[in-house]
């Protein structure tokens, strides 16, 4: 079964710092999608970047990349220069072709910005 | 655009009574997903539908259904409450069925059962 780790429950940042944020997964599927949420307070969940696993490119959206290692099965979100904003829990999800387009999430790590 | 829409926010229900969740996706958008939030589950895929039909069902009991009217809308229904349905229920929708396509989600609707 597909299944999303991230080992991380809770991180602090300083603000304007960087920050790393893990995620692996589990897979057999050669197709599939990675991608980052946030979700603050207000419970809203906002896509933050994506990653199609055919692209050897790492994804990158203004401040927040991806480190995107498939042979271990990896996928890392970098914040850079953190704002008070930033501040939410963070998933990690996984979709692949063969499972529908069902997205699969990992426990969420919580993110704490420190003016 | 407008994004996704739920309706109610928040919803009281005891046990034994049954519930309907209302979806409106994003204008165009022809699939609509279901996930159920708890502290203790994590986020859970419940159903995803796709031109009025059911496409991919998650692990939950038949206690919980949904469907989806021709103008994509989608509702979710939930019978015989129990404790345990307490959780954050949100709805998330996307152009196309493929997985490639990136969900958007809404706000949620906050259900709780006493």
């Amino acid at each position: 079964a597909q299944t999303v780790t991230q080992s991380q429950p809770e991180m602090s940042v300083q603000e304007a710092e960087t920050v790393t944020l893990s995620c692996t997964y589990d897979t057999s599927e050669s197709d599939y999608y990675l991608f980052w949420y946030k979700q603050p307070p207000s419970r809203q969940m906002i896509l933050v970047i994506r990653q199609e696993a055919y692209k050897q490119q790492n994804a990158t959206e203004n401040r927040f990349s991806v480190n995107f290692q498939k042979a271990a099965k990896s996928f890392s979100l970098k914040i850079s220069d953190s704002q008070l904003g930033d501040a939410a829990m963070y998933f990690c999800a996984y979709s692949a072709q063969n499972r529908g387009s069902r997205l699969t999430f990992g426990e969420g790590t919580q993110l704490t910005v420190n003016p | 655009k407008a994004g996704v829409t739920q309706t109610p926010r928040y919803l009281i229900k005891t046990r034994g009574q049954q519930v309907t969740l209302s979806c409106s996706p994003i204008s165009g958008h022809r699939s609509v997903s279901w996930y159920q939030q708890t502290p203790g589950q994590g986020l859970q895929f419940l159903f995803e539908y796709f031109s009025e039909t059911q496409r991919n069902k998650g692990n939950f009991p038949g206690r919980f259904s949904g469907r989806q009217f021709s103008n994509s809308r989608s509702e979710m229904n939930v019978s015989t409450l129990e404790l345990g349905d307490s959780a954050l229920y949100l709805c998330a929708s996307k152009p196309l069925a493929g997985a490639q396509d990136t969900q958007y989600f809404g706000p949620g609707t906050r259900l709780t059962v006493l």
